[in-house]
């Protein structure tokens, strides 16, 4: 398994506190992601960052915010934690590039996926 | 909006049959495309990829590509109960790094 961990495993909050996810890996990965999974969902893309530093949005961003100050850490924060965000959170990595056309290293661009955070909004 | 299909389950067959899991994506300039396996309560776990038109195996499972028709699809020959799972189809269109995926579908085998 790639070396990819989230805590909390499980949370239970209270509607309008500040909640955070972390998400470590050991694999010196460049790529970081989070999403939520919902019930006819599917996965969906909250934020992700390709680089210490460098953070994007995905299509569902509106109430969280990330953080990456090194390579191995990814921080979800949900500001004000809403009902709506009850969910499961995971995280994913991956070591993927395209410089010059050619994709680096023996990967086309697949995700490796942490275990996952239950968390629920009272 | 890129998006990805996947046909609406359950699908359930007995065992040792071949499960045949498809997919539809609306992007022609997808470049990769994987298929991750994931059990009740677990975490995503990438079972295959494949990213040149054609088949590709690997053990009892084959992926197959065809661009020109913009489809992906999964058979699983000698289905077990432990293939029991939900069936994630995802994209790579080359676009910010993202892979997008379908809302997968569920795989139910019956001893």
């Amino acid at each position: 398994d790639a070396g990819i961990t989230q805590s909390p495993r499980h949370k239970v909050t209270e509607t309008g506190t500040p909640v955070t996810l972390r998400c470590h890996q050991t694999e010196n990965h460049r790529y970081m992601y989070w999403y939520r999974q919902d019930p006819g969902h599917g996965l969906r893309l909250i934020h992700y960052s390709y680089g210490v530093k460098d953070t994007d949005k995905g299509e569902v961003s509106d109430g969280y915010s990330v953080s990456r100050s090194k390579t191995e850490d990814f921080l979800l924060t949900l500001e004000s934690a809403t009902s709506s965000q009850t969910s499961v959170y995971f995280c994913a990595i991956s070591e993927r590039g395209q410089v010059g056309g050619k994709v680096r290293g023996s990967s086309y661009n697949e995700q490796f996926f942490g275990p996952g955070t239950r968390l629920t909004v009272l | 909006q890129k998006e990805v299909e996947q046909n609406s389950g359950p699908l359930s067959v007995p065992e040792g049959a071949i499960a045949s899991l498809n997919c539809t994506y609306s992007d022609r300039g997808s470049q990769s495309f994987f298929w991750y396996r994931q059990y009740s309560g677990k975490s995503p776990e990438l079972i295959m990829f494949i990213y040149s038109n054609g088949d590709k195996e690997d053990g009892r499972f084959t992926a197959q590509l065809n661009k020109a028709s913009q489809y992906v699809s999964l058979l699983i020959r000698d289905s077990q109960p432990s293939d029991s799972a939900t069936y994630l189809c995802a994209v790579y269109t080359g676009a910010n790094s993202k892979l997008t995926f379908g809302k997968g579908i569920t795989l139910s085998v019956r001893p």
